[in-house]
């Protein structure tokens, strides 16, 4: 059963970088696309960004090309989003979420990234 | 993008009755080479992340109450659950993954009435 497990979230002033982590504790990491999706308090989902299998392949949602980065390890089962020029509005939870392909199959509990002076 | 677009906002519904939420898409997620609609359903309860319900517009994950069910083709589709039960509420959002961005509907809270 995959389980994923979110770190690195906090209070960051605007205009801060912060970088999550996503551990896999399952056995099919490298098999799967791996996302970020974000929700803000109270507020719908958002797609952050994806990238493939093998990492050779990225995609991001336009508010935050040339900001985020999405990147993966797979000897070490992780997926990281390194955050730069961080917005008020980026605060959010931010899930760590897998699928076989673009379907976002299994997500994790997320974790709170709150940008405020 | 594809904007996904669900009816009503809110939703009450009494215990054992049908619930329906509609999703419309700005655009066909249809795909012709593989015959398939890029449609999922998900639900979020309170506190939780979301749940996978329904993919490929209308098959249900493994798991996942047979009263639930998906319909629809092309930018229309409806998630019904047939008899609703204390434990289906939750928000529920529809979802296409035809295109990147990948994009969620609004949302729709279903409570029971």
């Amino acid at each position: 059963e995959v389980q994923l497990v979110e770190s690195g979230g906090g209070l960051v002033q605007p205009g801060g970088s912060l970088r999550l982590s996503c551990a896999d504790s399952g056995f099919t990491f490298s098999s799967n696309w791996m996302n970020w999706v974000r929700q803000a308090p109270g507020k719908g989902l958002e797609w952050v960004a994806n990238i493939k299998k093998d990492g050779s392949e990225q995609h991001y949602v336009d508010s935050v090309k040339g900001r985020f980065t999405i990147s993966r390890d797979n000897a070490k089962k992780s997926l990281y989003l390194q955050m730069h020029s961080l917005r008020v509005e980026d605060t959010a939870v931010y899930y760590c979420a897998s699928g076989s392909g673009w379907i976002i199959e299994n997500w994790g509990q997320g974790t709170l990234v709150t940008v405020s002076s | 993008d594809f904007v996904m677009t669900q009816s009503p906002d809110s939703l009450a519904v009494s215990l054992g009755e049908r619930a329906t939420i509609n999703c419309k898409s700005s655009q066909s997620v249809f795909s012709t080479s593989s015959n398939k609609n890029f449609l999922a359903w998900y639900q979020q309860k309170s506190g939780q992340p979301p749940k996978l319900l329904i993919t490929w517009a209308s098959t249900r994950e493994s798991g996942v109450p047979d009263r639930f069910s998906g319909s629809g083709s092309g930018t229309d589709f409806t998630l019904t659950i047939s008899s609703l039960q204390a434990e289906d509420v939750a928000v529920y959002y529809c979802n296409q993954y035809h295109s990147s961005p990948i994009t969620f509907g609004q949302g729709t809270r279903l409570e029971i009435k």
